[in-house]
Parts: C-alpha cells; sequence; structure tokens
C-alpha cells in the first residue's frame, strides 16, 4: 500500500512570498490533516478535512494560510504571504477511520525555510 | 486547553543502553494515549494506541505502561541501538476524540551512540 505523498521535500522562500504544499493521502481514506512542526515543538494541527469538508480548522492564521481539498482526494495548502515565523515542517497525514484510537499515517513532510 | 508534556527533551545513550522517557497528560476524561516515532528525514509513524489504565503494550525492544488516575505514560527501550534514533512523540485526542485530531508533546529527541 503506497503512502502518504507530499511535495516538495523542502522549499526556501523570502518572506511576503507565497508558497504551496501538496497531499495524496492514502487511497481510500476520508480523514486527511494538515500539521504544522516548528523546531523544538510537537506538530500542530492546522485543518482535518472529512472528504472535501473542513471538520477543524480553528488553529489556521486564515489571514495568510488556506487549504482545500475539492475532489475529497489530495490537498493543497499554501501560504500567502509567508512570514519568518512559517518556517516549519508541514506535515500531512490521513486516516481511515476517526475516533480516539484512529492511527493517522504521515506524509515525510514539507521544510519550509522563510529568509 | 489540552497540555501533553514530555520530559526529557533529549536523551544521548550508549547502544546496549536501556532508556524510558515520560509523556504527561490530564488525568481527567481520559480517552487514549497515542505513541509515534519520527526518524530524521522520515515519516512519522505509530507506535502504540493506548486505552486502559495498566495497559501494557509491545514492540520488540519498545514497550509502553499507561497509568491514567496519575496522568503519565512510560515508553521503554531495552538494549538501545542506533536505529533507535528518533524523535518520540505522544499524543492525546482533541475533542474527546470525536474528530480523530491529536494535541501532540513536543518529543524526547533519542540519540544512540554506537
Amino acid at each position: 500500500e503506497a503512502g502518504v505523498a507530499q511535495s516538495p521535500r523542502y522549499k526556501i522562500i523570502e518572506k511576503r512570498q507565497s508558497v504551496a504544499f501538496w497531499c495524496n493521502p492514502i487511497s481510500g481514506h476520508a480523514t486527511l490533516y494538515w500539521y504544522q512542526q516548528i523546531l523544538g515543538q510537537g506538530p500542530k494541527l492546522l485543518i482535518q478535512f472529512q472528504n472535501n469538508g473542513v471538520v477543524d480548522d480553528s488553529q489556521l492564521p486564515k489571514d495568510r494560510f488556506s487549504a482545500e481539498r475539492l475532489k475529497g482526494v489530495d490537498s493543497t495548502l499554501k501560504i500567502q504571504p509567508a512570514k519568518l515565523e512559517d518556517s516549519a515542517v508541514y506535515l500531512c497525514a490521513s486516516s481511515g477511520i476517526t475516533g480516539i484510537t484512529a492511527e493517522q499515517y504521515f506524509g515525510p513532510g514539507t521544510r519550509l525555510t522563510v529568509t | 486547553i489540552l497540555n501533553v508534556e514530555q520530559s526529557p527533551q533529549s536523551l544521548h545513550v550508549q547502544e546496549g543502553d536501556s532508556t524510558n522517557f515520560t509523556c504527561s497528560f490530564p488525568s481527567s476524561n481520559f480517552y487514549a494515549l497515542h505513541w509515534y516515532r519520527w526518524e530524521t528525514a522520515k515519516s512519522p509513524e505509530a507506535l502504540f494506541v493506548m486505552t486502559l489504565n495498566g495497559d501494557e503494550k509491545k514492540k520488540g525492544r519498545i514497550s509502553a505502561t499507561l497509568n491514567t488516575k496519575e496522568g503519565y505514560s512510560y515508553l521503554y527501550i531495552k538494549g538501545s541501538q542506533p536505529e533507535d534514533s528518533a524523535t518520540y512523540l505522544c499524543a492525546f485526542p482533541n475533542y474527546g476524540g470525536s474528530q480523530g485530531n491529536l494535541i501532540f508533546g513536543k518529543g524526547t529527541k533519542l540519540s544512540v551512540k554506537p
């Protein structure tokens, strides 16, 4: 079974530029998560999709971040414009079920550096 | 806001040493606790999901215990090997697990020296 795919793996941009990350979850997984992991911190949920609907985006900085999952499969996370504090690893995860024991399957992440 | 604490932040051991680290979480309204391992440049992978007080799970040389009454879980690695070098994350379901998303601790970074 193919894992969660993410691209690009690394990205360096200047502040105020825009950037987009792509995620393709495990086939058949209805739930997709985007996490932000800043150095020295644990991953923090940005947004959760169930199929193509948003379940939780309470911690997404909506003035600059946006995400979509139009066909309920792959997803794009965008930052526009980027700030220095957006430097982080952006992880995508998917799961086939929801609930307290639901295992999340992660992609390798995109490491973003904003200069 | 739920808080998940992990200690120590980092740990350096010699190959063959056994080691353990701690995850602390709110003991009230416990639902489940997840452990993940994240090797550098790889994807985080699930180790254990624990739900019952007194639960003990094992995978090879790695085991975990759970105390829901006092709000902690221990992860043990017996006879550490260089390939065990990774960041070990614990996570607690948010919103009572109804939506499936997780609140992660900051992790314990383990380095095993050959």
